[in-house]
């Protein structure tokens, strides 16, 4: 079956611009997870969802950063006023039990 | 935060040696997972140790883990180019399977 797709697979904006990434899970994963990752390290969390709700969203660095998940399925990860400091691949994950699987990513870079 | 460190950070090996990382990490764990990842895009869950296991396989690769200790191995035997990626440890802590990555180790497997 499909896996977890994201889109865009690459993103250029320019500081103070607001963006969306959106990441598609696999059906009927009701865990999804997003991660970010810097040049050189691995990913960190951001957020986890359990169906609709946000059940830790520890992660996130500031208020700029806000992710939804309407209907328990697809999730958007918004971004408001982008920095420079915001440029990393933005990687969404989905799950049963314990295995978490992994879109591509989408590649951010704040100009 | 990183919980998980690799060691080494990278490592070069001809094809066909054996390739063993390292994995040490700080709090206790439910499981221990290895990932990896091709260049700097989405991550490939290889295997996953619970812990209460001691050792695991998969094909190719073999898993420790050390609870005691705090640490794990990967080892891949029999390496092939394809193997050129960079490779993560991912403990899950909380219990709800967000995962903590360590800083990766990048392996390359020369023909």
């Amino acid at each position: 079956g499909a896996g977890v797709s994201q889109t865009p697979s690459n993103k250029v904006t320019e500081k103070g611009k607001y963006v969306e990434l959106r990441c598609d899970p696999i059906s009927g994963h009701t865990a999804l997870y997003w991660y970010r990752q810097s040049l050189g390290q691995g990913p960190e969390f951001l957020i986890y969802f359990q169906g609709t709700g946000a059940a830790d969203d520890s992660g996130l660095p500031n208020d700029r950063f806000f992710a939804v998940r309407p209907e328990g399925s697809v999730s958007t990860l918004k971004i408001q006023r982008t920095e420079r400091g915001d440029s990393a691949v933005y990687l969404c994950a989905s799950s049963l039990p314990e295995t978490q699987y992994f879109g591509p990513g989408t590649r951010l870079l704040v100009l | 935060s990183q919980q998980g460190e690799e060691d080494p950070q990278a490592l070069s090996i001809q094809e066909g040696e054996n390739a063993t990382m390292n994995c040490s990490y700080k709090t206790s764990i439910n499981n221990l997972q290895w990932y990896r990842q091709n260049s700097g895009r989405g991550l490939v869950h290889l295997i996953l140790i619970r812990s209460n296991e001691r050792e695991k396989h998969s094909g190719r690769l073999r898993v420790t883990l050390d609870t005691s200790k705090k640490s794990s191995s990967l080892l891949i035997t029999a390496s092939r180019a394809a193997d050129t990626a960079s490779y993560f440890c991912a403990t899950d802590a909380k219990g709800y399977s967000t995962l903590t990555f360590g800083k990766g180790t990048m392996l390359l497997v020369s023909p």
